[in-house]
């Protein structure tokens, strides 16, 4: 049971570069979540989507856009990388109902230079 | 506004102290508390939610909506503790506002 898998890993991109983070869910979950992890400032939610077909913004979208492919896969893309979004990222996937939390991925390390 | 407030960034203790995460937060409806968890280069994990009001790994936490707190405790701490420690509050579609964090590093 792999839960949420989040590829790649590890990502150098120069500036002005873009690429597509990946992650996708064997859970059968409803709702899915890219966040954003810097030091002292805790997770930050990038978008969500309640739903398949939904998405929608969370506290800190500039820069980044999201594709709910089905119910399984949420992409996040970086279309024009800024040193700003050297982060480290986390898909987050969640069955809505009263008290679930969320299963979270193993993250991907994004250095932009 | 939801908001989730961590007031300390790191709390070091000795090996079989207790110990006392500090969270306040901010919500005008009925909120859904969690507390989750982050060992060195791992994926966070769900430690504890406080409507299952159960004790997990030694710890637990009550909700206090007098003085809108959620503090996480443990009576004896151990090395394995060591970790980051996340609160969180939910508003609307499970959507998640965490706090800043706080570092918790257990000495032997």
């Amino acid at each position: 049971n792999a839960g949420v898998t989040q590829t790649p890993k590890f990502q150098v991109l120069k500036t002005g570069q873009s690429m597509t983070l990946q992650c996708a869910q064997d859970m059968n979950h409803n709702s899915m979540y890219w966040y954003r992890q810097d030091p002292g400032m805790g997770l930050r939610l990038i978008y969500y989507s309640a739903s398949e077909g939904t998405t929608d913004k969370g506290e800190v979208p500039n820069g980044y856009n999201v594709s709910r492919l089905n119910k399984r896969e949420f992409s996040l893309r970086l279309e024009s990388a800024a040193p700003s979004q050297t982060s480290v990222y986390f898909c987050a996937s969640s069955s809505q109902g009263q008290g679930y939390g969320y299963t979270f991925g193993s993250g991907t390390r994004l250095t932009v230079v | 506004a939801q908001r989730v407030t961590q007031p300390e960034k790191l709390l070091s203790v000795f090996k079989g102290a207790p110990v006392e995460l500090k969270c306040n937060y901010s919500y005008s409806g009925s909120p859904e508390l969690f507390w989750y968890v982050q060992y060195s280069r791992q994926r966070l994990q769900l430690l504890l939610r406080h409507i299952s009001r159960e004790s997990i790994k030694g710890f637990t936490a009550d909700l206090n909506k007098g003085e809108t707190s959620f503090h996480l405790k443990k009576p004896f701490a151990q090395e394995e503790d060591s970790a980051m420690y996340y609160c969180a509050l939910s508003g609307g579609f499970q959507k998640l506002v965490f706090g800043t964090g706080t570092r918790l590093l257990v000495s032997p």
